[in-house]
């Protein structure tokens, strides 16, 4: 059973089309993450969910934009892909929103803008 | 700018042999974790240590932590080919102003290969 999910794997688009990326956890998690991760490694925070509420909102494009429908799931949208937006994007979840509790990661989403 | 920094950037032992990694960070932390990247893959919590410890151990894992030079170091013992894998160090910020929680600041990792 996969803990955090996420789909697409891969993602290969054209610049200006808009994209989504979806992301699940089936671990009763309350707290979500959107992390980007960049080609030389960076992992940096984007977004994250307490309970379906926006909690951390980082400095990013409003070309992004989360959604979580529910605690289990929070998606990605994309508007008007640019190249700079080509990394791997991660999905994780935590018990909570407490700092030491441990980030369960998904997967990843190779995007890919050409 | 990045809190958390790890040196060295690329590590190549041999197999049976000790791998050490370092991280040094900027601001005043309450965890550090340790976090492992197998290529393509997402990242996997390894150990947490507060900011009250000074070492910790899991397995074959030992962590230090010295809060007065703001750094931290992961020992792997007697490292396999399995370990072969990019180790992150995380540390913990406040978010901003309206933000209600802290958040993970991850530096650029350490590759570790481990020759058979």
């Amino acid at each position: 059973d996969t803990a955090v999910s996420q789909t697409p794997k891969y993602l290969v688009t054209q610049m200006g089309n808009d994209k989504s990326i979806k992301c699940e956890q089936n671990l009763g998690h309350d707290t979500m993450y959107w992390y980007k991760q960049d080609s030389k490694k960076f992992l940096k925070i984007m977004f994250s969910y307490n309970n379906k509420e926006l909690i951390i909102n980082e400095t990013v494009p409003n070309r992004f934009s989360p959604k979580s429908p529910d605690k289990a799931h929070l998606n990605l949208h994309i508007n008007s892909l640019e190249l700079g937006d080509s990394a791997v994007y991660f999905c994780a979840s935590s018990q909570g929103d407490r700092i030491d509790y441990e980030q369960y990661f998904g997967p990843g989403t190779r995007l890919t803008v050409t | 700018s990045q809190q958390g920094e790890e040196d060295p950037q690329a590590l190549s032992i041999q197999e049976g042999e000790n791998a050490t990694m370092n991280c040094s960070y900027k601001t005043s932390i309450n965890n550090l974790q340790w976090y492992r990247q197998n290529s393509g893959r997402g990242l996997v919590h390894l150990i947490l240590i507060r900011s009250n410890e000074r070492e910790k151990h899991s397995g074959r894992l030992r962590v230090t932590l010295d809060t007065s030079k703001k750094s931290s170091s992961l020992l792997i013992t007697a490292s396999r080919a399995a370990d072969t894998a990019s180790y992150f160090c995380a540390t913990d910020v406040q978010g901003r102003a309206q933000d209600s929680s802290y958040k993970l600041i991850f530096g650029s990792g350490t590759r570790l290969l481990v020759r058979p």
